[in-house]
Order: C-alpha cells, then structure tokens, then sequence
C-alpha cells in the first residue's frame, strides 16, 4: 500500500528559528513531491514542489529531497506566527496523477 | 493566477436529501478534478479522479452510486452526495489541472448533514 507519513506534531518552533518538516515515502516509483500548508477550516496551498534530488530554496522555505531514501523534507527559516499552520506532504508517480497525502504536521511558531 | 472556485463554502442539510457541490476551473480548461474528503484532524482522501467527457475513477471504499461525479464540460464538476447521513458530515475538496498545469485547489465544503 501506497503510503506517505509524517510526524503529527504539534511542533513548537519560537519565531525567527528554522522550522523542520519530515516526510517520508513508500513508493519508489513516486516522481513528484509537494508541500502544502493548510490552515484550519481552509484548503490546502501549495507551498513549494520538487523532482529531483537535492535541495529547492524558495524564499524562506527550502525543501529537499532523497530519492534513495525515500525521504522529503521542508525547512522554514526566520519562522513567523502566520507560519502557524498543517503542513502536508503530497507525493505523486507522475506529474499532475493523483496526490497521496499524509496526515500532515501542525505547526505552531511561538512569539 | 488560476483559480478554482467551490461552491458552496458550507451546507447543511437533513439526514436522507441529497446535496450538490460544484467546481469550476475560472481561467483554464481543466481537463481533470479531484474531489478529496477531509475529517477532523486527518489528512485528504483522494474520493475520485474525474476526466471531462468520462466516468469518474473512484478509489477503493468509495460508493459510486452514493457519491455522484459529473464532469460534463472543461469547466465544470459536481459532486452530488445522495442520501446524505450524519457520518458523511466532512470537509469536500476538489482539486483541478489542465495536464501540464499545477494542481489548484477549491476552497472546499463543509458539509453537516443533521
């Protein structure tokens, strides 16, 4: 089974620190690899994507990425409370298939 | 920026009607729709992929005939959940691509079902 995980949380982060997300995966097929944020009661935003191994920095969010380890992660760098959010991994076999999601990391910055 | 727009935002409805939810892609041709199911505290289940002119693909464990998808134009899908129950009560969002476009994303329903 198709599975992505992640660490629940809650993660406490005090505002102005970096803020690490952890992702991994079962399917080594998976080619595609997003991160979402969710705030409550709202639907998920696309925060950053990635394809291919290695780190992707945009603005204060980096993601990276490990094929051979099946592993995709999310750094927050200068955390702000309106980072405060759900925080949900989503993989895919191709580009636009299906996402898989995982249970997601509530993420609480701390002023 | 392209947009997905849900709607309704909310509905709440009696134990036994049915009840429609529509997606429509705003500034492309979404030539597929996802439509997720989201409970308190859990993560997206994929319900469905819907292809425009097609039948929908539903995931396992997911009634067909109680959960409706029509996906008749590039703009447009619905999900009509019939004989609606308490315990269908949840977060509905779709999500749409036209292919070589990112996924985006409706602001979702939130259905009660009393």
């Amino acid at each position: 089974q198709k599975e992505v995980e992640q660490n629940s949380g809650p993660l406490s982060v005090p505002e102005g620190a970096i803020a690490s997300l952890n992702c991994t995966y079962s399917d080594r097929g998976s080619q595609s690899f997003f991160w979402y944020r969710q705030y409550s009661g709202k639907s998920p935003e696309l925060i950053m994507s990635i394809y291919s191994n290695g780190d992707k920095e945009d603005g204060r969010f980096t993601a990276q990425l490990n094929k051979a380890s099946q592993y995709v992660s999310l750094l927050i760098r200068d955390s702000q409370p309106s980072d405060s959010a759900t925080y949900l991994c989503a993989v895919s076999p191709g580009g636009n298939e299906k996402l898989t999601f995982g249970t997601g990391t509530r993420l609480t910055i701390i002023p | 920026g392209a947009v997905v727009s849900q709607h309704p935002s909310w509905v709440i409805c009696k134990s036994g009607t049915s009840v429609k939810i529509e997606c429509r892609s705003l500034d492309f041709q979404a030539t597929t729709m996802f439509w997720y199911r989201q409970f308190p505290k859990q993560s997206l289940m994929l319900m469905a992929t819907s292809n425009e002119g097609s039948k929908a693909t539903y995931e396992q464990g997911v009634e067909k005939d109680k959960f409706l998808i029509n996906h008749a134009s590039l703009t447009l899908s619905t999900l009509t959940v019939t004989s609606a129950h308490p315990e269908d009560s949840s977060f509905y969002i779709c999500s749409a691509t036209g292919g070589h476009s990112p996924l985006h994303f409706g602001n979702g329903t939130r259905l009660t079902v009393t």
